[in-house]
């Protein structure tokens, strides 16, 4: 089983600000997924990576699998980024299983 | 939108009770997952499919079952319902089986158990 640490729980931001989330894991894996859940509870896949770092808009993801940490990064935070975050991971060697942190409740206030 | 189809969107049933959760998966997609989410355990994996065979198991109990059809769409059916059931249920579908492949999620389906 993999286990999955999420820090921090809970992020209170001002708009514009630089947010950084962070994941760590304890066993080795293939690939890295952060999801995004809205308060409505819809979740949506933000990247899926297995090196080095990914960019989408204002978002960054990046791991160091040597370390077995990952980051997301939102540049310029905007209230419309207040959700929960989640990383996932493969639970323990397998490649169909994902096992999810307990998220990050990200508040961006105007 | 995902593409992602779940319905119903809202359950509400008495413990005891049998229910039958349904996912359509985007166009093109094979394989479909099954995840609970409850507000003590996060989000857990149930089970996987792709192409008609399961694949993978999770955390489900032997009261819950699944299955995907041959026009991939797939059906969770949870049956003697207990209080505990009570949570919100996503399925998400990947055009591959692995993990290396994006999951598009449904919008989920809410089940209250009374």
């Amino acid at each position: 089983k993999n286990e999955v640490e999420q820090s921090p729980q809970n992020l209170t931001a001002q708009e514009g600000e630089f947010i950084t989330i962070n994941c760590s894991y304890s066993v080795g894996i293939s690939a890295l997924h952060w999801l995004q859940q809205h308060p409505g509870g819809g979740i949506v896949s933000l990247f899926m990576l297995s090196s080095g770092k990914k960019k989408h808009g204002r978002l960054i993801a990046t791991i160091n699998i040597q370390e077995k940490h990952s980051s997301l990064h939102i540049t310029a935070s905007h209230p419309r980024d207040s959700a929960v975050y989640i990383c996932a991971v493969p639970s323990g060697g397998s490649n169909y299983k994902l096992t999810f942190g307990k998220g990050t409740l990200l508040t961006v206030n105007p | 939108d995902s593409g992602v189809t779940q319905t119903p969107k809202h359950l509400i049933t008495a413990t005891g009770q049998r229910v039958t959760l349904r996912c359509s998966p985007r166009s093109g997609d094979l394989s479909v997952y099954w995840y609970q989410q409850s507000l003590d355990q996060g989000l857990q994996f149930l089970i996987q499919y792709y192409n008609g065979e399961e694949r993978a198991k999770g955390n489900i109990l032997e009261r819950f079952s699944a299955q995907q059809f041959p026009d991939l769409h797939s059906e969770l059916n949870l049956s003697s319902l207990e209080l505990g059931d009570s949570a919100l249920y996503f399925c998400a579908s990947s055009v591959g089986g692995r993990l290396q492949n994006i999951q598009y999620f449904g919008a989920g389906t809410r089940l209250s158990v009374l």
